[in-house]
């Protein structure tokens, strides 16, 4: 079974406080890693896909990086917009299609 | 384009009563997807319709909850006798044919009296 876990939990930055978020995950067969962004009271809103160990994709301040266990969302000098639930993802090869997501960190940029 | 669309936004019922939930995905998307988020938690995987293949039921909670998927296109969530504990917000989204990122409604807020 397909297991992703996030940590940490929630994590609280000073504006321009760089730091990372973690996913781990067990898969069988990995076919892409997907990172979303959830604000409260919207749908999450996907940010990356990564597909094989060693790729890396960036946007603005966010930086996605995947080894063969797990997924680092680096945040250069995050601002206070930044502050959402950030949700890993993959989709594994005995479960085409079907996505597992962690429960998400909680990310809080104070000005 | 029009994004991932769901309707009602919000629905308050009564315990017992029967709810239907509707999804409108990204049109050409083979791929639909139903979840379940409550408040502060992660998304509960429910079900998966990809195609014309049979869909993926693996997530319903129970046999009071069914989904269909007319034409390829629009898809139906619903609860059957609702539960207070059935109150939550019900996520739906669509992709392209998987491995693929999936696009996601603003959901429905279900609330059982």
């Amino acid at each position: 079974e397909d297991q992703v876990t996030q940590s940490p939990e929630a994590l609280r930055l000073q504006e321009g406080e760089s730091s990372s978020l973690n996913c781990s995950y067990t898969v069988s067969g990995l076919r892409g890693l997907f990172w979303y962004r959830q604000d409260p009271g919207k749908g999450p809103e996907f940010l990356f896909t990564l597909y094989s160990a060693g790729e890396e994709k960036e946007k603005e301040r966010l930086k996605a990086t995947l080894t063969k266990k797990e997924s680092f969302l680096h945040i250069t000098a995050p601002k206070p917009e930044d502050s959402a639930t950030y949700l890993c993802a993959v989709q594994g090869g005995t479960n085409a299609g079907k996505s597992t997501f962690g429960d998400g960190t909680t990310l809080t940029v104070k000005p | 384009g029009a994004g991932v669309s769901q309707s009602p936004s919000n629905k308050v019922t009564e315990k017992g009563k029967d709810v239907e939930l509707r999804c409108d995905p990204i049109s050409g998307h083979t791929a639909l997807y139903w979840y379940r988020q409550s408040l502060g938690q992660g998304l509960e995987f429910l079900i998966y319709f990809q195609g014309n293949s049979a869909p993926d039921k693996s997530g319903l909670p129970s046999d009071r909850f069914s989904a269909e998927r007319t034409g390829g296109s629009v898809s139906t969530l619903t609860i059957q006798r609702t539960q207070q504990e059935d109150s939550a917000v019900y996520l739906c989204a669509s992709s392209p044919p998987p491995p693929r990122e999936q696009f996601f409604g603003p959901g429905t807020r279900l609330t059982v009296l």
